[in-house]
């Protein structure tokens, strides 16, 4: 049982370059979700999924494209890097409910330069 | 937008000595208050998620109560040991998608 995991755990990109970020978890959650964090603020939710086939917006969803073909897997696409995406990407997942804990995968470091 | 406030930034205690902070969340359309230990280079981890007003939680040391009228939770740590050095973050469940509004976290660092 992995739990969450999340690759790559570092990245450098080039400004206009694109990536995905990968996301997958084990333990048949239906409710996943995209953070990043920046210094001196709260996880900031990017987009979320409340099960396959559906996403939506979170708070900070612009540059970022999400799908959700499988439970397992929600793999976060940035579309044309730029510096102000640099930050630190959480994946999690949480069965679904007010009292679900957030299962947080190991985070991905992302500089864009 | 939804404002949760943490407070304070960031604490510095005493090895040994005792410790609370505050959560302020606004009190409407509240479902839940969940509190997250994240410590440096890793991710974050349930401590405990409340749902009623009066609620109180304990985990060994660490305990929280929730006062869902006035929108607060204190989270209180007794006897603080090194190990309790972590970025402490709380996230109240406020709409019916589940999504969590987290806070900025206060950042304990216990000096032996």
């Amino acid at each position: 049982n992995a739990g969450v995991t999340q690759t790559p755990k570092f990245q450098v990109l080039k400004t206009g370059q694109s990536m995905t970020l990968q996301c997958a978890q084990d333990m048949n959650h239906e409710y996943m979700s995209w953070y990043r964090q920046d210094p001196g603020m709260g996880l900031r939710l990017i987009h979320y999924s409340v099960g396959a086939g559906i996403t939506d917006q979170g708070e900070v969803p612009n540059g970022y494209n999400v799908s959700r073909s499988t439970t397992e897997d929600f793999p976060l696409r940035l579309l044309s890097a730029a510096p102000s995406q640099t930050s630190v990407y959480f994946c999690a997942s949480s069965s679904g409910t007010h009292l679900g804990e957030q299962y947080f995968g190991p985070g991905t470091r992302l500089t864009v330069t | 937008i939804l404002n949760v406030e943490q407070s304070p930034q960031s604490l510095h205690v005493q090895e040994g000595d005792s410790t609370n902070f505050t959560c302020s969340f606004p009190s409407s359309n509240f479902y839940a208050l969940h509190w997250y230990r994240w410590e440096t280079a890793k991710s974050p981890e349930a401590l405990f998620v409340m749902t009623l007003n009066g609620d109180e939680k304990k985990k060994g040391r660490i305990s929280a109560t929730l006062n869902t009228k006035e929108g607060y939770s204190y989270l209180y740590i007794k006897g603080s040991q090194p190990e309790d050095s972590a970025t402490y973050l709380c996230a109240p469940s406020m709409d019916s998608n589940y999504q969590l509004i987290w806070g900025a976290g206060t950042k304990l660092i216990i000096k032996p």
